[in-house]
């Protein structure tokens, strides 16, 4: 089944310990983001990717690391987790040329 | 820099009436205008993509059409049925960076 996984799917931390939310996609895309959803914030892009070794940044990349050294995963790292990260957030992956992105279900994130 | 509006914010109707959502975008150097469904807890799903040559787009009861001059966009959703009770946003999906609304979250009444 085509599909994009996220883990954890829910994670409560503490102020500044680092953590890594995977992501991984089995359809081959080049293209890979990563979003975070707030209350009257909507969706907004973090960062993505145009292939192994290619990520740019989106509309709200600080406090935030991405690395692509796969095709099929894109994981999201906070090194140091503030308070003001605690959001709701999706991956997502496309092949290039189509404009479908396909999203994950979700990682709910809690940072005290 | 690109900003989208959605208005209302939430919206409820009775099943059976025809109904139209609201975009609007600051920049009309749009690339393209996509709508999205997003159900409770879950991710999005793609409903429609205009591109910017474009005016309109049509899928089954849905139709979503592109105003750049005006900074429009609207999607028309036709005899309305509680199963399309959602979240639907749109977003400016230009070179692959999304710039999205904050929703509009629809209710249909059964």
């Amino acid at each position: 089944e085509a599909q994009v996984t996220q883990n954890p799917r829910y994670l409560i931390t503490v102020t500044g310990k680092k953590l890594t939310v995977t992501c991984s996609q089995n359809m081959n895309h080049e293209y890979m983001s990563w979003y975070r959803q707030d209350p009257g914030l909507g969706l907004r892009q973090i960062y993505y990717s145009m292939n192994v070794e290619v990520t740019d940044k989106g509309d709200v990349p600080e406090g935030y690391k991405v690395s692509r050294k796969e095709k099929r995963n894109f994981p999201l790292i906070l090194e140091s987790p503030s308070p003001n990260q605690t959001s709701l957030y999706f991956c997502a992956s496309m092949e290039l040329g189509t404009d479908t992105q396909y999203f994950g279900p979700g990682t709910r994130l809690t940072v005290l | 820099k690109q900003e989208v509006t959605q208005i209302p914010a939430a919206l409820s109707v009775p099943e059976g009436e025809n109904l139209v959502l609201n975009c609007s975008f600051t920049d009309s150097a749009i690339y393209n205008l996509q709508w999205f469904r997003q159900d409770p807890g879950k991710g999005l799903t793609s409903l429609l993509l205009i591109q910017s040559s474009q005016r309109e787009q049509t899928s089954g009861r849905l139709n979503a059409s592109l105003d750049k001059s005006s900074g429009r966009s609207t999607l028309y959703i036709a005899a309305s049925q509680p199963g399309d009770s959602a979240t639907y946003l749109c977003a400016d999906s230009g070179t692959y960076k999304y710039i999205f609304g904050t929703g509009t979250r629809l209710k249909v009444l059964a």
